[in-house]
């Protein structure tokens, strides 16, 4: 079954700090990979996504990720977080037909100052 | 209009009543989706709409739940019967195409069933 899994529910770094979300996936296909982000009372934000080419992509605010097939993972990075960045944040496979997405249970980042 | 517009904001409604929620895609966009958030989850997919037709409608938990696009543009998701394990965001996306492009959210429409 597809199913995305975010081992973390709960991350608190400090403003500065580096940050690393994990993303492990199932998907019987290419896996097509997003990052979201949600901010209170705010909809879900486009990060970025990984359809194919190069496994190291870029986003907006500063955000990348790396698509690593052999470890079935998609894992969000950022080297200096800003106190903007507090949020949540959600990993989804998407499917290539119909373009329906499965989202992980998200990942809190607050931000200490 | 510049996004993806969802109306009612908040809905408050009582065990057992019928209630619609409102989704208006961006303009010319062919594909919507209606996802579901319940409270510490990530959203979960209910129905898929192509144009006017329902694609994939796998993910509406049950008879309760009906989702109409008539004119391949507004989308109305309606629940009977409502139960209070209805309460959640419901979130509306919009894409320009079927396949795997850009989705669009729109904020949601909190429901609670008291």
């Amino acid at each position: 079954a597809q199913s995305v899994t975010q081992p973390d529910i709960h991350i608190t770094v400090s403003e500065g700090a580096s940050l690393e979300l994990r993303c492990n996936y199932s998907y019987g296909a290419t896996p097509y990979l997003f990052w979201y982000v949600q901010s209170p009372g705010q909809g879900l934000q486009l990060l970025l996504k990984y359809f194919s080419g190069d496994t190291l992509v870029q986003g907006i605010k500063g955000f990348e990720a790396e698509f690593k097939r052999s470890q079935s993972s998609f894992n969000l990075r950022k080297p200096s977080v800003h106190w903007s960045d507090a949020a949540e944040y959600f990993c989804a496979v998407g499917a290539s037909n119909t373009g329906k997405l499965i989202f992980g249970q998200g990942t809190t980042l607050q931000v200490k100052p | 209009g510049a996004g993806v517009s969802q109306t009612p904001s908040n809905k408050v409604t009582e065990k057992g009543k019928y209630v619609e929620l409102r989704c208006d895609p961006i303009s010319g966009h062919t594909a919507l989706y209606w996802y579901r958030q319940s409270l510490g989850q990530g959203p979960e997919f209910l129905i898929y709409f192509q144009g006017t037709g329902a694609a994939d409608d796998s993910g509406l938990p049950n008879d309760r739940f009906f989702a109409v696009r008539p004119e391949g543009s507004v989308s109305t998701l309606k629940i009977q019967r409502t139960e209070r394990g209805d309460s959640a965001v419901y979130l509306c996306a919009s894409s320009s195409g079927g396949g795997i492009t850009e989705a669009f959210f729109g904020q949601g429409t909190r429901l609670t069933v008291v």
